[in-house]
């Protein structure tokens, strides 16, 4: 069964300086690994994604994340906060192949709290 | 191009009553979600509809929890009886149909529905 574990409830962080969200993940093979980010009384936004390649991917808003496959690791990261990066967000993983039914399996979340 | 659209936004109801939440995905996905999200938690599937049929239904709880897609299309979720543990926001997702290469990009979420049983 794959899992998906975010080790920190919440993460603060002062504005302008670096941010890292922490995911670490199971599965069987190969993962397909997601970032989302949730504002309040809003849906699920979708960051970025590691299918395969380089194992730096950069998604929306100037976000990135590392993909480390020694360490089953996929930590979100950011150079400079904002205080609008302020909301919960949620590391998520797919098993590889179309069998595998496009399920994705998601953390527990972090709450990011930029403070000005 | 329009989002999944999700209805009622919020709804609050007596434990042991009944409630229905409804999804329209977008447009061309034939692939459907329903996600449970409990404060505090990450979302869990309850369901996964490609076109009208169930794929992954197996942590629905089907003794209250029913769900159906009958044209392909929209798809209604329904909880007969509430309990105050069903207390959560109801997600639903869509994606390109399962087996064209195209679901490994993510899916689109809707708002969702917060629900609140008293």
């Amino acid at each position: 069964a794959q899992s998906v574990a975010q080790p920190e409830d919440q993460v603060n962080v002062a504005e302008g300086n670096p941010l890292t969200v922490k995911c670490t993940y199971s599965v069987s093979g190969n993962p397909y690994l997601f970032w989302y980010v949730q504002y309040p009384n809003r849906g699920l936004q979708f960051l970025l994604k590691y299918i395969t390649g380089d194992n730096l991917v950069k998604g929306s808003y100037g976000f990135e994340a590392e993909f480390n496959k020694s360490q089953t690791s996929f930590h979100l990261k950011k150079p400079s906060a904002l205080v609008s990066d302020s909301a919960l967000y949620f590391c998520a993983v797919r098993a590889p192949g179309e069998a595998a039914g496009n399920k994705l399996t998601f953390g527990g979340g972090t709450r990011v709290l930029v403070k000005p | 191009e329009a989002g999944v659209a999700q209805s009622p936004r919020y709804k609050i109801i007596e434990k042991r009553q009944s409630v229905a939440f409804w999804c329209n995905p977008i447009s061309g996905h034939a692939t459907l979600y329903w996600y449970q999200q409990i404060l505090g938690q990450g979302p869990k599937l309850l369901i996964q509809f490609q076109n009208n049929g169930v794929v992954d239904d197996s942590q629905l709880p089907k003794d209250r929890f029913s769900a159906e897609r009958l044209k392909g299309v929209d798809s209604t979720l329904k909880i007969q009886p509430a309990k105050l543990e069903d207390s959560a926001v109801y997600l639903c997702a869509s994606s390109p149909e399962i087996g064209t290469g195209m679901t490994a990009y993510g899916y689109t979420f809707g708002s969702g529905t917060r629900l609140t049983v008293v």
